[in-house]
């Protein structure tokens, strides 16, 4: 079985200042790993994702993520917040990469940035 | 990224009656599309995946008479909530990813409002 988990429910972060949003993962096998982003009333959009590869990828708006397979994480990362930052943040992994498996979702991360 | 058109955004419908909700991928073909509900403050829950010409696949605790799904081309699926009763009223995301996507796009997401 997968999981995904997000330990944080909100991370505060001033503007300016580097962020990061948290996910370990369990997967039997290989993961492939999702980060969405979640605006009030709308649907997810996809930031970035993992696949194969190099273990920092960059996604959307200036975020990046780090795959680390030792501690089984892919926390979400970010230089230099913005305020239009703040948002719900969804890391999600399955174990197949074809489109006919669900994404499991984490519980996700309500990132504040402060002006 | 391809794109994935979720309709109506929001419905209010009175207790007993039925919605229609309908999921389409625009710019490409859709084997599998998956359903997700989402409570206020919580992650996406998975009710049930669809498959173009056959029958779709509900997750445990969902009720298939309840929730109907129909994916009648490659291009559309739709939930209809049956008998909608208050405790329906949530928000509703359809998702989906082509053949040569390996990552999931989701529709804008529908406010279920049963009065």
């Amino acid at each position: 079985a997968q999981s995904v988990a997000q330990p944080e429910d909100q991370v505060n972060v001033a503007e300016g200042n580097p962020l990061t949003v948290k996910c370990t993962y369990s997967v039997s096998g290989n993961p492939y790993l999702f980060w969405y982003v979640q605006y009030p009333n709308r649907g997810l959009q996809f930031l970035l994702k993992y696949i194969t590869g190099d273990n920092l990828v960059k996604g959307s708006y200036g975020f990046e993520a780090e795959f680390n397979k030792s501690q089984t994480s892919f926390h979400l990362k970010k230089p230099s917040a913005l305020v239009s930052d703040s948002a719900l943040y969804f890391c999600a992994v399955r174990d197949s990469l074809s489109g006919n498996t669900p994404l499991v979702f984490g519980k996700g991360t309500r990132l504040s940035v402060i002006a | 990224g391809a794109v994935v058109s979720q309709h109506p955004s929001w419905v209010i419908c009175k207790s007993g009656t039925s919605v229609k909700i309908e999921c389409r991928s625009l710019d490409f073909q859709a084997t599998t599309m998956f359903w997700y509900r989402q409570f206020p403050k919580q992650s996406l829950m998975l009710m049930a995946t669809s498959n173009e010409g056959s029958k779709a696949t509900y997750e445990q605790g969902v009720e298939k008479d309840k929730f109907l799904i129909n994916h009648a081309s490659l291009t559309l699926s739709t939930l209809t909530v049956t008998s909608a009763h208050p405790e329906d009223s949530s928000f509703y995301i359809c998702s989906a990813s082509g053949q040569e996507n390996t990552e999931a796009f989701f529709g804008q997401g529908t406010r279920l409002t049963v009065v």
